[in-house]
């Protein structure tokens, strides 16, 4: 079964809107954490964000914000005020596991375009 | 990136050549992993190794091997290379605290002819 499911392939956004990116994920694991990459066209994998699955409170770095929403699974992120630099494509991952036995799983990835 | 070095780069290997990719980190983490990225697929995990001495099977292990040398190397052995290998491997490496994030290297494009 898939462990992150990413459901968007593409997008388009205007520059200077907000996009959000869908993310949903499966675990029975009680403690866990979501993150999200972003993969520009140059191919390295940068890290955006992260949510602890007990943080009581939603993520934020910058014009970054992570949508959590423990119960439905969901783990959305939120570019606020898109620039043109932010196309690229974007994974949602999740760690599981125990101390010194963790996995990483990725999602699929969705691509955003921002149009000037 | 800082920290995770991949080697090589690129390479191209005919059908049933053998190769393997390295991968070394200079960030003392215990987790290492290897994915590799195809397109509309997104990362899928190879392997990993949780801690030295150990490895794991991960989402698609067939076809290849791993060693984790040491903790600062993990490395990954296509023995009989096939077409369908096509595609660009990530070493990444995670520390024991939850929330720290993954480094990732620069990836190795590699082809099978």
């Amino acid at each position: 079964a898939q462990k992150i499911t990413q459901t968007q392939p593409g997008m388009f956004v205007q520059e200077k809107e907000a996009v959000t990116l869908d993310c949903t994920y499966d675990t029975s694991d009680p403690s866990y954490g979501l993150f999200w990459y972003k993969q520009p066209s140059s191919g390295e994998m940068i890290f955006l964000i992260y949510q602890g699955s007990y943080d009581q409170q939603n993520a934020t770095e910058g014009r970054y914000s992570l949508n959590f929403q423990k119960a439905r699974k969901s783990a959305n992120l939120v570019i606020s005020a898109s620039q043109l630099g932010d196309s690229a494509m974007y994974f949602c991952a999740m760690r599981e596991g125990f101390f010194n036995d963790y996995k990483l799983s990725f999602g699929a990835g969705t691509t955003v375009t921002v149009r000037a | 990136n800082a920290g995770v070095t991949q080697t090589p780069k690129f390479q191209v290997l005919k059908t049933g050549q053998s190769m393997t990719l390295q991968c070394a980190q200079d960030m003392n983490h215990n987790s290492m992993y290897w994915y590799r990225q195809d397109p509309g697929m997104g990362l899928r995990l190879i392997y990993y190794s949780a801690s030295e001495g150990t490895t794991d099977k991960g989402e698609v292990p067939n076809g290849y091997n791993v060693s984790r040398l040491n903790k600062r190397e993990f490395s990954l052995r296509l023995e009989s290379a096939a077409p369908s290998q096509t595609s660009v491997y990530f070493c990444a490496i995670q520390g024991t605290v939850a929330f720290t994030e993954a480094f990732f290297g620069q990836g190795t494009r590699l082809t099978v002819v």
